[in-house]
C-alpha cells in the first residue's frame, strides 16, 4: 500500500490564483481530513469527511472547498489564494468504526502565496 | 472551544536520558491522541489514549481524564526521537484541537 499520497509537494501561487491539492488513500478508509500547519504551530482542521458524499467544516474552513466523490480521493480547493493561506497542508485518513481512531498522514504540500 | 497547552515548549536531551511531556486541556475530552512530527515533517500517530496508560516500546502515555491532562514518557531517548510532539483532543467529535507542540532535540 502507498498509504496517503499528496500532490504536489510544493507550489507557489500568486495572490488571486486558484488551485487544487490532491489527496488519495489506498487503504479503503472511510474518514479523511485536511489540516494546515503554520510555522511553529500545531495542526488546524480545515475540512473532514466521514465517507463518500459527506463532508463537514473544521476549525478553519474559510477560503477552502472540498468534495468527496470516491472513497479514495479527497481534493482540497483553494479559490482566490491569499498570503494568509501560505502554510503546509496535510491530508490524513483513518478506517472509521469503533477503536480505529489512529490517523495516517500524507507527506504534506508546502504552499506559498505571494 | 477546547484549549490545549503543552509543556515544555522545548527540550534538549543527551542520548539515553528520560523525559516527560505534558498536555493540559481546558475542558473534558474523550478523544485524545499523541503525534510525532520528525525533522522532515512526517507525522505519525503515537497513541490514542482517552484514559489510562499505554506503552509502545520506549514510549508510554498516561491520561488522567478527570483532571484533564496527559503525559508522554520517553525513556532512553535516541537521536531518532528528535522532532515535535503534539497532543490533540476533542469531545464526541472528530474535530481534533492540537497543541503547539514540544520540540525535542536529542544529541549523541
Amino acid at each position: 500500500n502507498a498509504g496517503v499520497t499528496q500532490t504536489p509537494k510544493f507550489r507557489i501561487l500568486k495572490i488571486g490564483q486558484s488551485m487544487t491539492l490532491q489527496c488519495t488513500q489506498d487503504m479503503n478508509h472511510n474518514y479523511m481530513y485536511w489540516y494546515r500547519q503554520d510555522p511553529g504551530m500545531g495542526l488546524k482542521l480545515i475540512y473532514y469527511s466521514v465517507g463518500a458524499g459527506i463532508t463537514d467544516k473544521g476549525e478553519v474552513p474559510n477560503g477552502y472547498n472540498v468534495s468527496r466523490s470516491t472513497t479514495e480521493d479527497f481534493p482540497l480547493r483553494l479559490e482566490l489564494a491569499a498570503p494568509s493561506q501560505t502554510s503546509v497542508y496535510f491530508c490524513a485518513s483513518r478506517p472509521g468504526g469503533q477503536g480505529t481512531y489512529e490517523q495516517y498522514f500524507g507527506p504534506g504540500t508546502r504552499l506559498t502565496v505571494t | 472551544g477546547i484549549q490545549v497547552e503543552q509543556s515544555p515548549p522545548d527540550l534538549i536531551l543527551q542520548e539515553g536520558a528520560n523525559s516527560t511531556l505534558r498536555c493540559n486541556f481546558s475542558d473534558s475530552v474523550n478523544n485524545l491522541q499523541w503525534f510525532h512530527q520528525n525533522p522532515w515533517g512526517q507525522l505519525i500517530n503515537l497513541f490514542y489514549i482517552p484514559s489510562g496508560t499505554k506503552q509502545n516500546g520506549r514510549l508510554s502515555a498516561t491520561t488522567v481524564a478527570t483532571e484533564r491532562y496527559s503525559l508522554l514518557y520517553i525513556s532512553s531517548s535516541q537521536t531518532t526521537d528528535s522532532g515535535v510532539y503534539f497532543c490533540a483532543g476533542s469531545y464526541n467529535t472528530d474535530k481534533l484541537i492540537f497543541g503547539t507542540g514540544t520540540r525535542l532535540q536529542v544529541f549523541p
